[in-house]
């Protein structure tokens, strides 16, 4: 069964700074995607970034991107200029292409932004 | 992009009465409605998965006879908590999955929640 482990409870970060965020899983599957999703205290669960495992570069969104290592099975999200309104829970998910297209997930990382 | 709405956003009843609570894919069709229970401070847990049309798989754990879950449209799954207990208070989470567009069989789209409290 996969697994994803974030081993970051809390992070925090200098205003305009930059933060990364860890996120390893593991899998036996050759074919999947991976997310991280942002849930700011609204709780609504927000997609921040998609990366299909069979790219081998890295996705960017505006100020988001990610580190994808496929061999090492890590994926950790790189926020540059942080701002106040990316303080949030951050949840890393693995898609399970065999398993109905279900999420796994880990547990969250709680980003705190100092002003 | 793709919108999913929950109703209601935040319920309050008393033990022992059941609780309905929808999630609405709004401009594309869900063939696949995941549900999911996140209590405060931890990550979301999946309850079940239903595909339009068929009964929904429970995870292990989860008493299928208390959380019935109906999908019985392209746009629509029910939740509905069966003679509920203070235990199930929580935050409950719909997404949706299906035809928004290229590659969105592998997105899924989150509704805001539904906040419940049993007194």
């Amino acid at each position: 069964a996969q697994t994803v482990t974030q081993s970051q409870p809390e992070m925090s970060v200098q205003e305009a700074e930059t933060v990364t965020l860890s996120c390893t899983y593991d899998t036996s599957e050759s074919d999947y995607y991976l997310f991280w999703y942002k849930q700011p205290p609204s709780r609504q669960m927000i997609l921040v970034i998609r990366q299909e495992a069979y790219k081998q570069q890295n996705a960017t969104e505006n100020r988001f991107s990610v580190n994808f290592q496929k061999a090492a099975k890590s994926f950790s999200l790189k926020i540059s200029d942080s701002q106040l309104g990316d303080a949030a829970m951050y949840f890393c998910a693995y898609l399970s292409m065999d398993s109905n297209y279900q999420l796994i997930w880990g547990a969250g990382t709680k980003l705190i932004i100092k002003p | 992009g793709a919108v999913v709405s929950q109703h209601p956003s935040r319920v309050i009843c008393k033990s022992g009465t059941s609780v309905k609570i929808e999630c609405r894919s709004l401009d594309f069709q869900a063939t696949t409605m995941f549900w999911y229970r996140q209590f405060p401070k931890q990550s979301l847990m999946l309850m079940a998965t239903s595909n339009e049309g068929s009964k929904a798989t429970y995870e292990q754990g989860v008493e299928k006879d208390k959380f019935l879950i109906n999908h019985a449209s392209l746009t629509l799954s029910t939740l509905t908590v069966t003679s509920a207990h203070p235990e199930d208070s929580s935050f409950y989470i719909c997404s949706a999955s299906g035809l928004a567009g290229e590659g969105s069989y592998n997105e899924q789209f989150f509704g805001p929640g539904t906040r419940l409290t049993v007194l």
